[in-house]
Order: structure tokens, then sequence, then C-alpha cells
């Protein structure tokens, strides 16, 4: 595609249930960064992929969110039995050469997760 | 894990220049210093970024101090459309990590 590709847009659920949520990165972009974003503050590192392989979860808050990106292109970031304190916009990012002086990165639109 | 620091908040007076400085005291000497800005409503976009020289591109200028330990964004002439929330993140590793940035407002 032409950009970075986030789904759903917005995400109503109810705490306790699971949600999926979706980034398809501009095709052949080698690095894939997950951040949350709360309202007035900036982007919160969460994890990064570099092809299939997660370089780094430190910043994943606990053990409910997950991030895989089993073919090293379409990634899913998965938060189990949800709360509300994980409401915030969800964003993806991608670059295409890690380590490269062409280490820039594309955003999505990002998912607006709201728990009630 | 290397850090930035920013001024919260900064002003600025339509089509004059703005310098938006960023201190990295504890930068590494492989970390690459890059500039995003986050219009209101939208995701953060690339702006510029270099490594040891002064960097030129449509969008703005950097200016990387010779020790490396701070950095300036320069925009030239300021419009509206530039107010922004601007973040200097140290590309350490592929660590791209945010902060608070520091948010522009551009007065008519």
């Amino acid at each position: 595609g032409a950009g970075v590709s986030q789904s759903p847009r917005y995400k109503v659920t109810k705490r306790g249930q699971d949600v999926a949520l979706r980034c398809d990165p501009i095709s052949g972009h080698v690095s894939l960064y997950w951040y949350r974003q709360a309202l007035g503050q900036g982007p919160e590192f969460l994890t990064y992929f570099n092809y299939e392989a997660q370089q780094d979860k430190s910043g994943l808050p606990n053990d409910r969110f997950s991030a895989e990106r089993p073919e090293g292109s379409i990634s899913t970031l998965t938060i189990q039995r949800t709360e509300q304190r994980d409401s915030a916009m969800y964003r993806c990012a991608s670059s295409l050469a890690p380590g490269t002086t062409n280490e820039k990165l594309f955003f999505g639109s990002g998912t607006q997760l709201s728990v009630l | 894990d290397a850090k930035t620091t920013q001024p919260n908040s900064m002003e600025s007076n339509e089509e004059e220049p703005v310098h938006l400085p960023c201190n990295h005291s504890t930068i590494s000497g492989t970390d690459y210093i890059h500039w995003y800005r986050q219009l209101p409503s939208q995701g953060p976009e690339y702006v510029i970024h270099g490594l040891t020289s002064n960097v030129n591109n449509r969008m703005a200028s950097l200016a990387i101090a010779e020790d490396r330990k701070s950095s300036t964004l320069i925009l030239h002439r300021a419009t509206l459309r530039d107010a922004a929330v601007y973040y200097c993140i140290l590309d350490n590793n592929n660590d791209m990590r945010f902060g608070a940035g520091t948010r522009l407002t551009v007065k008519p």
C-alpha cells in the first residue's frame, strides 16, 4: 500500500474483553514499531520488529500485551482482558532500513481504543 | 538509555525563524539525532535527522553542536501550519523512543 495502514480506526470494547489491533506497514519496510499515545502526551514506545523478529518488547506495560509479526509484514498487537487504563491511541510505524541513514519512521493513522 | 531534554513549549511569530533546542548530553557516537513533529489530530511525521554534520532539507535545518551534546531544529520562516509538537529523538540502535516534545505555538 501507499502508506502504513491500521485497523480498525476505532475500537470500543468492554472491560475484560480481548482486542487485536492490526498494522499493515509500507511494502518492503523492514522495521515495524508499536506506540501508545495518551491525550496530550508523546508516543510511548511499546515494541518493535525487524522482519519477523521482535527486537525489543521492554515497553510493553505488562503481560496482557503481546505483539507478533509472523511473516515479517503485517503485525498484530493483542491486549488481553482489557482495562479502562488501556484506553489510548495505538500507533504503528514502519521504516525501510534500520541502522542506516534512511531510518525514517512512517506512521499510520492509529487505532483509537476505548475500554468501557 | 540516552535521553533528550526539550523545553515544554515555545512561541513564535509568523514568518519569523524558530530555533527549537534539544539537549542530549549522554549521546553515544553512533546515535543519529532525529526530529519529528506531530500536528494536531495527526500522527508524528519525520522532519529531519543527522549524525554529525548540519543538515538541510525542504522542511527545516538541523544544527548539531560540535560535541554532539545538543542540537537545534531551525524553521527558517514559521507559518501557522508549523504549529505542532516537535520531538527530538536519539536513534539508539533502532530504539526510537519519544519524549514529551516541545509544543510550538505560532502567532499571526
